[in-house]
């Protein structure tokens, strides 16, 4: 079993549709909720995190963890084309050591 | 702020050759660490430095791979000999270095790779 499964996609949404993206771990010892992003034939750029359980918004994105369901969410409002990318999600036990899923690919069709 | 840097971009071999990457991370950082990315999944860390010396290459091949980090600034990845599931993008990422985890690592534009 991998530590980290990531549905791959790819997901296909019209402009201005609520896009979730969702992963689940197995690793208990995860503590910090990494969400990155990557354009194509770049790395990949850090979104933002959630450290432990809960919620953390940030303008049109939401990042979810349930540490009792070794959940993982990320949520997009009112999605743009300039968000299709690859979404990563990579949760880390707290010495900077990320463990990626296998990225969804998301396209915002206009 | 210069971001990391990586080279080659692109780089074609043939199966038993070897070759080498290089990256620069952005100035005063003092992690520094090497992904690889297979096509279709996401990146695997092969091997993290702090400064000069190895914090984790538990996932690094090391009949085939190996990597140095001089004076704790550049850093150079080797395959030798190169085999054809090493064709991948090669990441190279840093971060400044705090003993705190949840630290944004930034990553370089990577080297693809293709072995023959």
């Amino acid at each position: 079993q991998k530590e980290v499964e990531q549905d791959p996609g790819p997901l296909s949404v019209p402009e201005g549709a609520i896009v979730s993206l969702n992963c689940t771990y197995s690793n208990s010892a995860f503590q910090y909720f990494m969400w990155y992003r990557q354009y194509s034939r770049k790395g990949p750029e850090l979104l933002m995190y959630t450290y432990s359980s809960g919620n953390k918004e940030d303008g049109r994105f939401t990042a979810q963890v349930d540490k009792s369901s070794k959940y993982i969410s990320l949520f997009i409002r009112d999605s743009q084309p300039s968000d299709s990318a690859t979404y990563l999600c990579a949760p880390e036990t707290g010495a900077n050591n990320l463990f990626f899923g296998t990225g969804t690919r998301l396209t915002v069709i206009p | 702020e210069a971001g990391v840097a990586q080279s080659p971009r692109y780089k074609i071999i043939e199966k038993r050759q070897s070759v080498a990457f290089w990256c620069n991370p952005i100035s005063g950082h003092a992690t520094l660490y090497w992904y690889q990315q297979i096509l279709g999944q996401g990146p695997k860390l092969l091997i993290q430095f702090q400064n000069n010396g190895v914090v984790d290459d538990s996932q690094l091949p090391k009949d085939r791979f190996s990597a140095e980090r001089l004076k704790g600034v550049d850093s150079t990845l080797k395959i030798q000999p190169a085999k054809l599931e090493d064709s991948a993008v090669y990441l190279c990422a840093s971060s400044p270095g705090s003993t705190r985890g949840g630290e944004t690592q930034y990553f370089g534009p990577g080297t693809r790779l293709l072995v023959l």
